[in-house]
């Protein structure tokens, strides 16, 4: 997996959008951009992914930049349950099957 | 669908002991997957299974022992216990090599 660079923790106040940045300078042309949430004490939970177009689901919005250097994870209406520490994970077929999670950002949603 | 489903949910050992983790999917994935989380290391892998009969080790596999008869079961066996596998384990699978990862609820293991 090429490394990835989060922030170790944001805020957000419930019902704002939350942007979860993440820098992958070294990726390559075939890995994937990943993001993964886990919630306290919870196994990790699959968000969304991407390779070079942004892609939208009912969970989230993945923007990545025409470079492919970096990208945004969106949560468009942040709740208290959104509270989590998000992985971002480039990772592609040769990039063996290990994910490397990193330590990722630890998101506070507040009331 | 139930996903991936883990038992048991909690576990104590005491050193020497051993033990089957339990893993199972319903999505029919060929990929399936041990990973451990200790404090402050996030996760490991241990084994992986790229389909049945075939598996491979992964990070920190001594101490672990995995086998794959079915598509649906991937359990992890703790041959002799030690306060270095206490930790929590999560069992996940996808569809292939670069598909979306389905994680379990976790096992926490403690081994006294």
């Amino acid at each position: 997996d090429a490394k990835t660079t989060q922030p170790p923790s944001m805020d957000c106040a419930e019902g704002r959008a939350a942007n979860l940045p993440c820098n992958h300078s070294t990726i390559s042309g075939n890995e994937y951009v990943y993001w993964y949430r886990q919630i306290h004490s919870q196994g990790p939970q699959y968000i969304i992914h991407g390779l070079k177009n942004n892609e939208t689901n009912e969970m989230a919005s993945l923007i990545i930049t025409e470079d492919r250097k970096s990208s945004t994870l969106i949560l468009p209406h942040a709740t208290l349950r959104d509270t989590a520490v998000y992985y971002c994970i480039a990772h592609g077929p040769n990039s063996g099957y290990a994910l490397n999670f990193g330590k990722g950002t630890s998101l506070l949603v507040t009331p | 669908n139930a996903g991936v489903t883990q038992t048991p949910k909690f576990q104590v050992l005491k050193t020497g002991q051993s033990m089957t983790l339990q893993c199972a999917q319903d999505m029919n994935h060929e990929y399936m997957s041990w990973y451990r989380q200790d404090p402050g290391m996030g996760l490991r892998l241990i084994h992986y299974s790229v389909g049945a009969g075939i598996t491979d080790q992964g990070e920190v596999p001594n101490g672990y022992n995995v086998s794959r008869s079915t598509t649906e079961d991937f359990p992890l066996r703790l041959l002799s216990a030690a306060p270095s596998q206490t930790s929590v384990y999560f069992c996940a699978s996808s569809l292939q090599l670069d598909s979306p990862r389905f994680f379990g609820p976790g096992t926490r293991l403690t081994v006294l």
